[in-house]
């Protein structure tokens, strides 16, 4: 099973910075990577996947970077709304085994 | 506009089965680019995968929770299910139903999530 780290565990950001997140693979997913984004009481929400692709109607501030083991999402000017958790997800197994990371709270500093 | 929705019942006794259906709407669950997923989290903490299944049957499962677990679709219903068998505490969680993309034989991402409904296992 290839498990996902992400840190760090909780980011104080201001509104208005730039937060950066990393999530790292145990083994490569080569670009097979996505990120979600959670508010309390709701489902995640698709931001990223094939690593740096935004998802449908998601704004331009939110960038994902990296392949093989290493990845990074960057929101470039924090908003109200963006203060949430972030996960990763691999979808590189075969046979089929998808995985997320822990989560990467980012709160307001 | 996609939507999903989960059903069914919110208290499980221990070593019953638990039972949840997603109802797609706006969408066909015929559709040959996705497969339908499960994914729980208990709360407080992270999101684990269930299963993944297809409009024909074909399914995949979370190795840890193979044994336990059978996926299906009802076409007609445009509706998908899981049932998940000899429950326990650890089993209580808050349950998705998700679109999985298929990229041509390899699943991805969940592109679209029902809301979530709480499972709770306890006598």
């Amino acid at each position: 099973e290839i498990v996902m780290t992400q840190s760090p565990a909780t980011l104080s950001v201001s509104p208005g910075e730039r937060a950066t997140l990393s999530c790292r693979a145990s083994q490569t997913v080569s670009s097979n990577l996505a990120w979600y984004q959670q508010k309390p009481g709701q489902a995640p929400r698709l931001l990223i996947y094939g690593a740096s692709t935004r998802a449908t109607g998601i704004p331009a501030r939110f960038s994902g970077s990296g392949s093989g083991t290493e990845f990074t999402l960057t929101i470039s000017s924090l908003q109200s709304e963006d203060f949430a958790v972030y996960y990763c997800q691999q979808y590189n197994n075969w046979p089929p085994m998808y995985t997320f990371g822990q989560g990467t709270k980012l709160q307001i500093k | 506009q996609l939507q999903l929705q989960e059903s069914g019942p919110g208290l499980v006794k221990p070593s019953e089965t638990l039972s949840l259906t997603c109802t797609v709407s706006g969408g066909s669950i015929s559709s040959s680019s996705y497969f339908w997923g499960w994914i729980r989290q208990p709360p407080g903490k992270g999101l684990e995968w269930i299963g993944s299944v297809y409009y024909r049957g074909i399914t995949y499962y979370n190795p840890s929770l193979k044994s336990r677990v059978t996926m299906s679709v009802d076409t007609p219903k445009n509706q998908f299910s899981l049932k998940l068998s000899s429950v326990t505490a650890a089993d209580t969680a808050f349950y998705y139903c998700a679109r999985h993309r298929d990229y041509g034989g390899n699943l991805g991402d969940f592109d679209y999530w029902g809301q979530g409904t709480l499972v709770t296992v306890s006598s």
